[in-house]
């Protein structure tokens, strides 16, 4: 079964304060790794794909990272309006429907 | 990306009525997704919807319960019958993306449901 966990599950940081969320996958023929951001009262707005080890994508102050086993999302001297909650999905090369993760809820203070 | 629209964007329901929640995407797609978001819990796949075709659901989701509609390659609807507080949660419908960049998944804002 395909399973997908998040880490931490909330994080707070400091307006400037780098760090980094979690995503450990296990999955059977990794077929993409998915990251979205998710505003209170919104759907999930998709950021990034990944596809193989050692891969990596950027957009503005975020990048993500992959392994066989994990990938993280870099956060880089983040701002306030950072603050979201942070999922990241698996798809598995059986099944073209990905299995979330619970989310990391970052809140960045000013 | 798609643009998603979905209506309504939250309702209040009384215990054992249903409620119709329509998803409008705003180009043809083959398939189209609904996912049910409770507090605390990841996306989790209610049924995936083909144009001309019953709807398939995921194990835990029975037709009876959540009878979906695809009359067109743009619209969906997804019906919550004989509600109970359990099904207050966040439903949300979602798209394949294009262009070659894989199973990533656009999302409508969602409708988020409390049953009283």
């Amino acid at each position: 079964e395909d399973q997908v966990t998040q880490s931490p599950e909330a994080l707070r940081l400091q307006e400037g304060e780098s760090s980094s969320l979690n995503c450990s996958y296990t999955v059977s023929g990794l077929r993409g790794l998915f990251w979205y951001r998710q505003d209170p009262g919104k759907g999930p707005e998709f950021l990034f794909t990944l596809y193989s080890a050692g891969e990596e994508k950027e957009k503005e102050r975020l990048k993500a990272t992959l392994t066989k086993k994990e990938s993280f999302l870099h956060i880089t001297a983040p701002k306030p309006e950072d603050s979201a909650t942070y999922l990241c999905a698996a798809a598995s090369g059986g099944s073209y429907i990905p299995t979330f993760g619970r989310g990391t809820s970052l809140i960045v203070h000013p | 990306s798609a643009v998603i629209s979905q209506k309504p964007s939250r309702d209040i329901c009384q215990r054992g009525t249903s409620l119709t929640i329509q998803c409008q995407v705003d180009s043809q797609v083959t398939m189209m997704f609904w996912y049910r978001q409770q507090p605390g819990q990841s996306l989790t796949l209610i049924a995936t919807a083909n144009q001309g075709s019953e709807a398939t659901y995921e194990s835990g989701f029975v037709i009876d319960k959540f009878p979906i509609s695809r009359p067109n390659l743009t619209f969906s609807t997804l019906t919550v019958s004989n509600m109970s507080p359990e099904d207050s949660s966040i439903y949300l419908c979602s798209v394949e993306g294009k262009g070659g960049a894989g199973n990533e998944q656009f999302f409508g804002p969602g409708t988020r449901l409390t049953v009283l």
